[in-house]
């Protein structure tokens, strides 16, 4: 597609609840990542995939979190039992070859755990 | 990890103004990125520039990857400049430049 696609937009989920946060990556591109941006912050690393292979899991704040890319292409970020502390804007971004050059961030997906 | 440090933490400007906005790093840099955050939260790539000058329009950055610092410039600012401008760096040893460390931000707001 002609930029990141990320689903839902916004997604209001109850305490211990699951949710499940989609990204479609920019066509072709190889590298994926997703970040995490609490209110009045800057975006944090939490993953990077290149193609199918989760190179980077360092920032995932607990094994609550887990993300996949099953097919080098589309990706889910699965947050389990959801807690108030995940609320969040959680970012998708995608580059083309994964060299260490410029990304492109879809427009996120807004949790808010009540 | 690599830690990156803006200054201003705000900046109110008048329509027309020129200004600069500072981006210290603390070691040395494979890959280095100015983003825009508009009001609505999308976050825009400016510029990819791990070292030398760039231009765009009126927006110009430049990077002097040997003192660790770069430096956004906005000329003849316009309303739709405002929001929040994000400096973003990795070293190669960080995921070969992949994994951004961003820093806290320059908060922009452009008056009428």
């Amino acid at each position: 597609g002609a930029g990141v696609s990320q689903s839902p937009r916004y997604k209001v989920a109850k305490r211990g609840q699951d949710v499940a946060l989609r990204c479609d990556p920019i066509s072709g591109h190889v590298s994926l990542f997703w970040y995490q941006q609490a209110l009045g912050q800057g975006p944090e690393f939490l993953t990077y995939f290149q193609n199918e292979a989760q190179l980077d899991k360092s920032g995932l704040p607990s094994d609550r979190f887990f993300a996949e890319r099953p097919e080098g292409s589309v990706s889910t970020l699965k947050i389990q039992r959801t807690q108030q502390e995940d609320s969040a804007v959680y970012l998708c971004a995608s580059s083309l070859s994964g060299q260490g050059e410029a990304i492109y961030f879809g427009e996120g997906s807004w949790l808010t755990v009540v | 990890g690599i830690q990156v440090e803006q200054s201003p933490p705000d900046l109110i400007l008048q329509e027309g103004a020129n200004s600069t906005l500072r981006c210290n790093f603390s070691d040395s840099v494979n890959n280095l990125q100015w983003f825009h955050q508009n009001p609505w939260g999308q976050l825009i790539n400016l510029f990819y520039i791990p070292s030398g000058t760039k231009q765009n329009g009126r927006l110009s950055a430049t990077t002097v990857a040997t003192e660790r610092y770069s430096l956004l410039y906005i000329s003849s600012s316009q309303t739709t400049d405002s929001g929040v401008y994000f400096c973003a760096a990795s070293s190669w040893g960080e995921a070969a430049g992949n994994k951004l460390t961003f820093g806290g931000g320059t908060r922009v707001l452009v008056k009428p």
